[in-house]
């Protein structure tokens, strides 16, 4: 079974600080990994998507990698700022048959508050 | 811009009660999905839809159930509340295409609260 887990649950930096947010998998075999930000009482907003076969993909400050051997990908947040502050989960969508591959493993989530 | 309207943000019920929640998307997505989500539990899915009629069980199906009659609107239904499904209940919706499915775009959230 996927387990996906993110470390460290919870992160506190200074403003203008570049920052990189951990996720690792336990099972290669993902057809695509989606991080994505929560902001208290909100739901979850899409961030980036990472296919299988890409490294990594950028938007705006934001840079997510993937490395499947290795079962990880990194977020890095490039001068953050805070309105950064949020929660940010990263998801796996696993190989499979069409109904299977629709079920995302997430992880717990890392708690990030940028101090001004 | 995709968009996913869940109809209450906020919801308290008395146990026993029946509880509908609703959600619909605009961008004619195949897939949807409801989520629940606690402290320290994370994010569980409860049930999806890969089409209109189709339904899946998730994780936790346990005391809900669910209803896809038109492609655009996914609804959970709660046929009898309990304290403990006080939660925060999410709603989502994706597009697949042969063997490519796409990101997963999430609704703002149900808080929902049984007394």
């Amino acid at each position: 079974k996927q387990e996906v887990t993110q470390i460290p649950a919870a992160l506190s930096v200074p403003e203008g600080e570049n920052l990189v947010l951990n996720c690792s998998f336990t099972d290669s075999a993902i057809y695509n990994l989606q991080w994505f930000r929560q902001d208290p009482g909100k739901g979850l907003t899409s961030l980036l998507l990472i296919q299988s076969s890409q490294r990594e993909q950028t938007s705006g400050r934001l840079n997510a990698s993937l490395d499947k051997s290795s079962g990880r990908s990194t977020l890095y947040i490039a001068a953050s700022q805070p309105g950064d502050s949020a929660t940010y989960l990263c998801a796996v969508r696993p190989v499979g048959n069409n109904n299977a591959g629709n079920m995302l493993t997430f992880g717990g989530g890392t708690r990030l508050m940028v101090k001004p | 811009d995709v968009k996913v309207t869940q109809s209450s943000r906020y919801l308290v019920k008395r146990t026993g009660e029946k509880v509908f929640l609703e959600c619909v998307q605009d961008m004619d997505h195949e897939n949807m999905f409801w989520y629940r989500q606690d402290p320290g539990l994370g994010l569980r899915l409860i049930y999806f839809s890969y089409d209109v009629k189709m339904k899946e069980k998730g994780d936790i199906p346990e005391g809900y159930s669910v209803s896809r009659e038109k492609k655009e609107r996914f609804s959970l239904i709660l046929e009898s509340a309990s304290t403990n499904q006080t939660s925060m209940y999410l709603c989502a919706s994706s597009w697949t295409s042969g063997r490519m499915t796409g990101e997963l775009f999430f609704g703002e959230g149900s808080r929902l609260t049984v007394l």
